[in-house]
Order: structure tokens, then C-alpha cells, then sequence
């Protein structure tokens, strides 16, 4: 079936670090692809998102490219702050508009 | 103003108990979904509903039964609530219903089962 598969945490760094979050997913056809974060206590939001094949998403300074040949969609951003400490998840889109998310990342910042 | 809104925001009751978390959204948007974040933070779709219709109900239970009075809300009702129960439900739209659609979320229903 379909799925999205994220890299396990939690991830901890340090200010400034690079971050990269894993995500690959399985389907059939070229779904749309997204990143959502949640900060604590609240709802998700739409971090970024890809459309189709060789597309880059980007917002904040996080980044990821939609790539076809090895059906991932991982996340970066090259300096990290306190204020990213978040859970991020990647998801893919499907019928009805329904989202099928990954298991989650849980990001901590420390300064 | 908040674009979804779900109330209230945190719902502690014993087994067995009736219970309804309600959800508007003032975004104009057609469809409308109820998803649920387990304790590990996974988050698994229940229901949508475009202009009132149901057009996706994930293997529910049927002791959880959603209710459109018009699009701009959509209604949670569980009956005889079971300890496993227990998450945190989200309230989610978007204009269309289409694949690649932002969703907006509201900031969550935190039931505890007691």
C-alpha cells in the first residue's frame, strides 16, 4: 500500500548544525508530497511541499527536493535554531485530500 | 481569527461515557477532516467530509460517528468510550478535497479516558 516512511528519532543538536530528516515513501503514480511541523501544543502546519518529480520545496531556510528515482523527500536546513525544536512529519498526498503521514521526528535545539 | 477551531481543547471522562468535540472552520473551504495522534505522535486520518458528504471513513469504529450540519463544520460524537480511546484529535480542512492541497489544522482535542 501506500506509506511514508520517516527517520526515527529523536534528533537533538546544537544551534547552528545542519539538519537533515530522512523520508521515503511508496506509491503508485507521483503523489504530492509534503513537510508539516508541529510546535508544542498546537496544530500542524504546512512547513513546505512538492508537487511533482525534481521539485524543491523551501520556506523558513528548511528545504526538500522531490526525488522520483529513489522516491524520497528528505529535509534539510543548513543552521538550526532553538526556535525549530518541533515534531516535523512528512506526508504524502492521496485521494480526497486525505494525508498519509510518516511517524514523526522529534527535533530538539539546544543553544 | 483562528481559521479552524475546535473545542474544547482538553475533554477528561470516564469509560463508557458519550462525548462530542466540535470543529468550524472560516477558510470557505469545502472539505473537512478528523485525523487522531496517538501518545506516540502518529497521526492516522478517521473521517472527511466535502459539502457535508462523506467521502472517507478510514475503519473507524462505529462507535465514532462524524456530523456535517453544513461545510463549515463537522462534528466528532463517540459513544461507550474505551480507555484506548485516549489521543489527541485533530480537526483539519482544505479548499477542494485535492491531492495536493494544503491542509489547515486546528490545535487539537486532548481526550483523556479514564
Amino acid at each position: 500500500g501506500n506509506s511514508v516512511t520517516q527517520m526515527e528519532g529523536p534528533v537533538t543538536l546544537s544551534e547552528e548544525a545542519f539538519l537533515t530528516i530522512n523520508c521515503t515513501y511508496t506509491a503508485t503514480g507521483y503523489p504530492s508530497l509534503f513537510w508539516y511541523v508541529q510546535y508544542p501544543g498546537e496544530g500542524l502546519q504546512l512547513l513546505l511541499k512538492a508537487t511533482k518529480a525534481d521539485d524543491k520545496g523551501s520556506n523558513k531556510g528548511f528545504e526538500a527536493t522531490y526525488r522520483k528515482e529513489t522516491t524520497s523527500f528528505h529535509l534539510e536546513k543548513g543552521s538550526v535554531q532553538v526556535s525549530d525544536s518541533a515534531v516535523y512529519f512528512c506526508a504524502r498526498g492521496a485521494f480526497g485530500g486525505k494525508l498519509t503521514f510518516g511517524q514523526g521526528t522529534i527535533l530538539t535545539v539546544h543553544p | 481569527d483562528t481559521a479552524v477551531s475546535q473545542t474544547p481543547k482538553y475533554l477528561v471522562t470516564q469509560m463508557g461515557n458519550d462525548k462530542s468535540i466540535k470543529c468550524e472552520q472560516n477558510l470557505g473551504h469545502d472539505t473537512m477532516y478528523w485525523y487522531k495522534q496517538d501518545s506516540k505522535k502518529f497521526l492516522k486520518i478517521m473521517f472527511s467530509y466535502n459539502n457535508k458528504e462523506l467521502i472517507i471513513n478510514e475503519t473507524v469504529p462505529n462507535r465514532f460517528s462524524p456530523k456535517s450540519p453544513d461545510k463549515a463544520h463537522l462534528n466528532l460524537h463517540i459513544n461507550s468510550l474505551e480507555l484506548g480511546d485516549s489521543a489527541v484529535y485533530f480537526c483539519a480542512s482544505s479548499q477542494e478535497g485535492q491531492t495536493n492541497e494544503k491542509l489547515f489544522f486546528g490545535s487539537g482535542t486532548q481526550l483523556s479516558v479514564l
